[in-house]
């Protein structure tokens, strides 16, 4: 089936650089990835929507500046937390549906970022 | 805008038994309905999918249906093990291929 790659799984970080998580689709073309934010014993929130060749539609509240995603091609999707902060601190995942919205949706295996 | 709600939201069986998740959701009008497994610090993995279309959908021991009239879903897993401890997610996909998730239920299956 389709599978979505998801990198790095773990990643600590300082205060106040940056952090790059990358996400693959590898047996499928991905054009829409979306990107979720999850905090503990939470459910996913929407962060934020990425297009390959055009720009990302945020969720309300969400930084743009401070999470970048880049749709590079049809098969990678990235999100920069930029200038991180402790608040940051957070499970990132992806999704992309799987081929169309009527076969559903696959999701990377999750970025657990920590910034100290 | 779509809500979607899960009871209970947590849930604790001794091994063995059958048992029904819930999800509900306010805006009949969704695509298609997925369940999801998410274990301790680990990303989805899709368990069911059920097109707006269909009545309910089976894979092994577990089956889910979907009332789309009565905005309701439920999951349905028979003869637990402690393996299925896990939290429990459904998924309501809507127009603009927006998915709104629930709440989740964490399931803990006792030896």
């Amino acid at each position: 089936g389709a599978v979505v790659s998801q990198h790095p799984s773990r990643v600590i970080c300082k205060s106040g650089t940056s952090v790059k998580i990358e996400c693959r689709s590898l047996d499928f073309q991905a054009t829409t990835m979306f990107w979720y934010r999850q905090f503990p014993k939470q459910s996913l929130m929407l962060m934020a929507t990425s297009n390959e060749g055009s720009k990302a539609t945020y969720e309300q509240g969400v930084e743009k500046d401070k999470f970048l995603i880049n749709h590079a091609s049809l098969t990678l999707s990235t999100l920069t937390v930029t200038s991180a902060h402790p608040e940051d601190s957070s499970f990132y995942i992806c999704s992309a549906p799987q081929g169309g919205v009527a076969f559903g949706y696959t999701f990377g295996s999750g970025t657990r970022l920590t910034v100290v | 805008k779509q809500e979607v709600t899960q009871i209970p939201a947590a849930l604790s069986v001794p091994e063995g038994e059958n048992l029904v998740l819930n999800c509900s959701f306010t805006d009949s009008a969704i695509y298609n309905l997925q369940w999801f497994r998410q274990d301790p610090g680990k990303g989805l993995t899709s368990l069911l999918l059920i097109q707006s279309s269909q009545r309910e959908q089976t894979s092994g021991r577990l089956n889910a249906s979907l009332d789309k009239s009565s905005g309701r879903s439920t999951l349905y897993i028979a003869a637990s093990q402690p393996g299925d401890s896990a939290t429990y997610l459904c998924a309501g996909t809507n127009a603009g291929n927006m998915l709104t998730f629930g709440g989740g239920t964490r399931l803990m299956v006792k030896p």
